[in-house]
């Protein structure tokens, strides 16, 4: 599976726009790009995934670049819940039994008022 | 949010005990994961299930063993607890139409496990 790479930290403030990216250069083209976040002390939340599409649903947006070599996870107007840990995951969804998801360090994102 | 709960919640136990954690869901979902996090480190996968009886091994998985009787019941158990087992224990479920769709997982809220 590709690795991501994304910034350990970021600033945002509250009701403007959250631009979070993640650089995935040997993406293949099987793979698919997932996101998560992680606040603080709870589970990890599911919020989008796509393979080269654009994607949007109620929590975020999703923009792959057309070589799909990077991606960027927008929250349109960023609250203060909205602080956490998101996670860039890349996986093939055909590797066989191997259902190992890769989690790096992710992008702390603090929205202030 | 997906009815999934955790417990015990927090546990203390000692070195060479054997402990077991339950993860339950009221989805009905076929697939059901156990991952623990760690400081500077990601997530990991120790064990997942497919279906009642059907499990598989994850990346760290030594140590651990899982068990799936119900659809809605995954436990792990840490047949002798170590000090490097201390960690927070994260359950997951998903229930995918597609492949892709097994990587849109819903998570429990944490069991955090301390071996002295």
């Amino acid at each position: 599976d590709a690795k991501t790479t994304q910034p350990p930290s970021m600033d945002c403030a509250e009701g403007r726009a959250a631009n979070l990216p993640c650089n995935h250069s040997t993406i293949s083209g099987n793979e698919y790009v997932y996101w998560y976040r992680q606040i603080h002390s709870q589970g990890p939340q599911y919020i989008i995934h796509g393979l080269k599409n654009n994607e949007t649903n109620e929590m975020a947006s999703l923009i792959i670049t057309e070589d799909r070599k990077s991606s960027t996870l927008i929250l349109p107007h960023a609250t203060l819940r909205d602080t956490a840990v998101y996670y860039c995951i890349v996986r093939a969804v055909n590797a066989g039994n191997n259902r190992k998801l890769i989690w790096g360090l992710g992008t702390s994102l603090a929205v202030n008022p | 949010d997906a009815g999934i709960t955790q417990s015990p919640r927090h546990k203390v136990t000692e070195t060479g005990t054997p402990v077991t954690l339950r993860c339950h869901q009221t989805e009905n979902h076929r697939y059901m994961y156990w991952y623990r996090q760690d400081p500077g480190h990601g997530l990991r996968l120790i064990h997942y299930s497919y279906g009642v009886k059907d499990t598989d091994k994850g990346e760290v998985s030594d140590g651990y063993s899982v068990s799936r009787s119900k659809t809605e019941d995954f436990l792990l158990t840490l047949e002798s607890a170590t000090s490097s087992q201390t960690s927070v224990y994260f359950c997951a479920i998903s229930d995918p139409s597609k492949v892709v769709d097994l990587y849109e997982q819903y998570f429990g809220p944490g069991t955090r496990l301390t071996v002295t």
